[in-house]
């Protein structure tokens, strides 16, 4: 029962372009979002993060959108750059629990010259 | 600052040996979790400690595996008789507060356990 799907395992963007990461999930008590990036043979890190009661949030290059009626969010990079070549893992929390995430299977993004 | 580390990086074992792997949080962080990432999954909840509370076992996926944080640093997990299905890169974090809050998890590099 995969509670967060993130349904592309990969994409490729050039750079400078924007890079949309999608992922959605099917359990309505979650109410805290995160995204997550991982270089090989590295934990994942913290990207950004987004609380339902709002639909967007931005930090810097990074945007996350967040659809509750679609049960969907997005990550937008924009301007793309080689560095942000990694895997993307998108994460969802219901805080009215304990703090354990539920983490979608990833989606590698592959920045191109 | 030193960030969560892990030990072995690495674990190759036969089928049906015990395995321990270590698990250090970064200094003073009341919360630790233990993920695992099997091939073409997402990163799987196992276990969740929490100060001194009863930890949260609700993801362990058989009485094989088990874990302990000594002093409320460091956590071994342990898996017993280990499978072939249990190669997967297992992940600590850990986490300023943990509760029902929305700390940041930090994590560790893993430990890429191969069971032959």
């Amino acid at each position: 029962d995969q509670q967060v799907k993130q349904n592309s395992p990969s994409l490729s963007v050039q750079e400078g372009r924007i890079s949309i990461l999608n992922c959605d999930y099917t359990n309505s008590m979650f109410d805290y979002f995160l995204w997550y990036k991982k270089y090989p043979a590295e934990g994942p890190t913290f990207l950004i993060s987004i609380s339902s009661i709002k639909d967007k949030n931005e930090d810097g290059r990074f945007t996350v959108f967040l659809n509750k009626s679609a049960k969907h969010l997005s990550l937008h990079i924009v301007p793309s750059q080689p560095g942000d070549s990694a895997v993307y893992f998108c994460a969802a929390l219901n805080t009215g629990t304990a703090s354990k995430l539920t983490f979608g299977t990833g989606t590698r993004l592959q920045v191109t010259l | 600052g030193a960030g969560v580390s892990q030990s072995p990086s690495n674990k190759v074992t036969e089928k049906g040996k015990d395995v321990e792997l270590r698990c250090d949080p970064i200094s003073g962080h009341t919360a630790l979790y233990w993920y695992r990432q099997s091939l073409g999954q997402g990163l799987e909840f196992l276990i969740y400690f929490q100060g001194n509370s009863a930890p949260d076992k609700s993801g362990l996926p058989s009485d094989r595996f088990s874990a302990e944080r000594t002093g409320g640093s460091v956590s071994t997990l342990t898996i017993q008789r280990t499978q072939q299905e249990d190669s997967a890169v297992y992940l600590c974090a850990s986490s300023r507060l943990g509760g029902r809050g929305t700390d940041t998890q930090y994590f560790g590099p893993g430990t890429r356990l191969t069971v032959l």
